[in-house]
């Protein structure tokens, strides 16, 4: 079945630690996209990209780093710069940048030990 | 005033009611809108879309664009526990040659359908 895989499901961070969530897609999509989703604030846009070895700021980009390596693979680093990483996180993926329709994957959820 | 805005809630209804969500919007280039239905620690799924104003109706489901207002809606009949999820609203901006290529999303009604 195509789709977009996310792993863990759930991840504990330590202070100081650096964590990687994983996402990974099959649908053969160019556009990948990390929200950030907290209670009560919806969702916020981290890091996007268009195509391979490409990628955006988002608006909570601080503390985050990405790597497109591969078309179907979008690692999102949760660094120790990033000082509130309590979250549930979503990674995302469209045809192209200028298609509307985004389609998520299941989350994960990182909690801070 | 925010792009996009969405009364939170949260909504409980009966089993077999009438459920109204409601989104108001602020930039008129808005083209296309999208709601999401979000369960509990899962990840949007894509519900509905449309692109201009009047209804779509799909099932049990129907959105309603009005672009004079800057509302959109979505209506759910006879309501079920299994759609008890958070659903939001969702717009791509108008691509005019800008770099912006993000979803301007609401922050999501919580609705809760009791038997």
């Amino acid at each position: 079945d195509g789709g977009i895989t996310q792993s863990p499901k759930y991840l504990f961070r330590k202070e100081g630690q650096n964590v990687t969530l994983s996402c990974e897609q099959n649908l053969n999509h160019d556009a990948m996209y990390w929200y950030r989703q907290d209670p009560g604030q919806g969702l916020r846009l981290i890091y996007y990209s268009q195509i391979v070895n490409d990628f955006q700021k988002g608006d909570i980009a601080e503390g985050y780093s990405v790597s497109r390596e591969k078309k179907e693979s979008f690692p999102l680093t949760v660094t120790s710069a990033q000082k509130n990483p309590t979250a549930f996180y979503l990674c995302a993926s469209k045809v192209t940048v200028t298609n509307e329709k985004l389609f998520f994957g299941s989350g994960t959820q990182l909690s801070v030990l | 005033q925010k792009e996009v805005e969405q009364d939170p809630g949260p909504l409980s209804v009966p089993e077999g009611a009438i459920v109204s969500l409601n989104c108001t919007y602020s930039n008129s280039a808005f083209q296309y809108f999208m709601w999401y239905r979000q369960y509990s620690r899962k990840g949007p799924e894509l519900l509905m879309y449309t692109y201009s104003s009047g209804n779509k109706e799909d099932g049990r489901f129907t959105a309603q664009v009005d672009k004079s207002s800057k509302y959109i809606s979505l209506f759910i009949r006879d309501s079920q526990p299994s759609d008890s999820a958070t659903y939001l609203c969702a717009m791509p901006p108008s691509y005019s040659g800008g770099s912006n290529y993000k979803l301007t999303f609401g922050k999501g009604t919580l609705l809760t359908v009791n038997p």
